[in-house]
């Protein structure tokens, strides 16, 4: 049973316009959330985290929102560059030892 | 210049062999991880080891085995019993959990069996 899921398998944006990725969780015990990168044939890198104790974090262009009562989160990446063009993944985390992915979101962005 | 890595990054066995695919860290990290990846799937975690000569099962364990005698090292053997072996096969290593730590993941190793 999935516990995390990002339900959008693919997001087109032009250049320079707000991406905007969501993750959905079922479990409330996580209290970590992250997100990350991958390109083709890589392994995936971190790109930014929040605990459950804040509801936003950001760093540079990507801001993490995180909404608790919903069991939902979202990066978004403002503004969007060519090179953002990826397969981006949110995890999840209820004791920092196993992290539960989602399936990802292609994210395009269009020059 | 620290990392992890994964050798081969590709790897081709016919149907009924077992194969262990190589995960070596030097960051100093506890904590390391292996995951599967399938298309359209997310990363499903397969083993993962906290201290050395100690490892744990993950949502996908069967016709899997792994081993932790150093720290720097955690390879992962795909066994004949694995019904479905063919995929992309990741490592990735940690600080081990109390703290807010990510993951940092190798290139990857693509198995196909034939």
């Amino acid at each position: 049973d999935q516990q995390v899921k990002q339900n959008s398998p693919s997001l087109s944006v032009q250049e320079g316009r707000i991406s905007i990725l969501n993750c959905d969780y079922t479990n409330s015990m996580f209290d970590y959330f992250l997100w990350y990168k991958k390109y083709p044939a890589e392994g995936p890198t971190f790109l930014i985290s929040i605990s459950s104790i804040k509801d936003k974090n950001e760093d540079g262009r990507f801001t993490v929102f995180l909404n608790k009562s919903a069991k939902h989160l979202s990066l978004h990446i403002v503004p969007s560059q060519p090179g953002d063009s990826a397969v981006y993944f949110c995890a999840a985390s209820a004791e920092r030892i196993q992290f539960y992915f989602g399936t990802g979101t292609s994210l395009t962005v269009i020059p | 210049d620290g990392g992890i890595t994964q050798s081969p990054k590709y790897l081709f066995r016919k149907e009924g062999q077992n194969v262990t695919l190589s995960c070596e860290q030097n960051l100093n990290h506890d904590a390391m991880y292996w995951y599967r990846q399938d298309p359209g799937q997310g990363l499903r975690l397969i083993y993962y080891s906290q201290i050395v000569n100690d490892f744990q099962k993950g949502d996908i364990a069967e016709g899997y085995s792994v081993s932790r005698e150093k720290k720097e090292s955690f390879p992962l053997t795909v066994t004949s019993a694995q019904k479905n072996p063919t995929a992309f096969y990741l490592c990735a290593s940690s600080i081990p959990s109390g703290g807010y730590n990510e993951q940092f993941f190798g290139p990857g190793t693509r198995l196909t069996v034939l």
